[in-house]
């Protein structure tokens, strides 16, 4: 079957320009999550959809980012304006359930922010 | 708040000698817990998971952890290192009382094998 998806793999932007990330889960995964990871530490939940409704988005700042999935399918996550701390490499993950199951991840998308 | 320890940045091993990749854990009630491993320039691939039962799980690519709930512990462990095991490692836990709880990243390992 095919993996996670995502796209671009690789962003350079300057600070304060927008940029939108893709990604595409595993056909008939209803979960689906957006993952923060900065060089040298472990990936950080950003927001966790449950087919098209939001489960958990405690941790997106809320003020420059967004996300949405609004198919239950596919979905985009948008930082708008962009800042140099939000360099870092974003993960997509999906998975079968919402319980107990682990995590199918995507290959990421590098940010820069210059 | 639930949160993960791994308490070494970097794991030496020669080939052939066993490994043990180090992770202890906090979280409310019985937790749910996991090791992934990220090659350079790829996203996390799953290993193996603790739900219930057997206090050993065995996993992927030969790797197995221990269970240990005294100590908080999940150690990641592998009898006989290949050069192909040099990666980063990352122990993840959440809680299971609650199927939407967020799951929670430590952070990272690198393994290197040497030959």
């Amino acid at each position: 079957e095919a993996g996670v998806a995502q796209s671009p793999r690789y962003k350079i932007i300057e600070k304060r320009q927008s940029v939108a990330f893709w990604c595409n889960p595993i056909s008939g995964h209803a979960t689906l999550y957006w993952y923060q990871q900065i060089l040298g530490q472990g990936p950080k939940l950003l927001i966790q959809f449950q087919n098209n409704g939001v489960v958990d988005d405690s941790q997106l700042p809320k003020d420059r980012f967004s996300a949405e999935r609004l198919k239950g399918v596919d979905s985009t996550l948008k930082i708008q304006p962009a800042k140099l701390e939000d360099s870092a490499v974003y993960l997509c993950a999906s998975s079968p359930t919402l319980s107990g199951g682990e995590q199918y991840f995507g290959p990421g998308t590098r940010l820069t922010v210059t | 708040a639930q949160s993960v320890a791994q308490p070494e940045d970097q794991v030496n091993v020669a080939e052939g000698n066993p490994l043990t990749v180090k992770c202890t854990y906090s979280v409310s009630g019985n937790p749910y817990l996991f090791w992934y491993v990220q090659y350079p320039n790829r996203g996390l691939q799953f290993l193996l998971k603790y739900i219930t039962g057997d206090n050993l799980v065995k996993g992927s690519y030969g790797f197995e952890a221990e269970f240990n709930k005294s100590q908080t512990s999940f150690h990641l462990k592998k009898p006989s290192a290949l050069v192909s095991d040099s990666a980063l490692y990352f122990c993840a836990v959440r809680p299971g009382y609650n199927a939407g709880n967020m799951l929670t990243f430590g952070g990272g390992t690198r393994l290197m094998v040497k030959p």
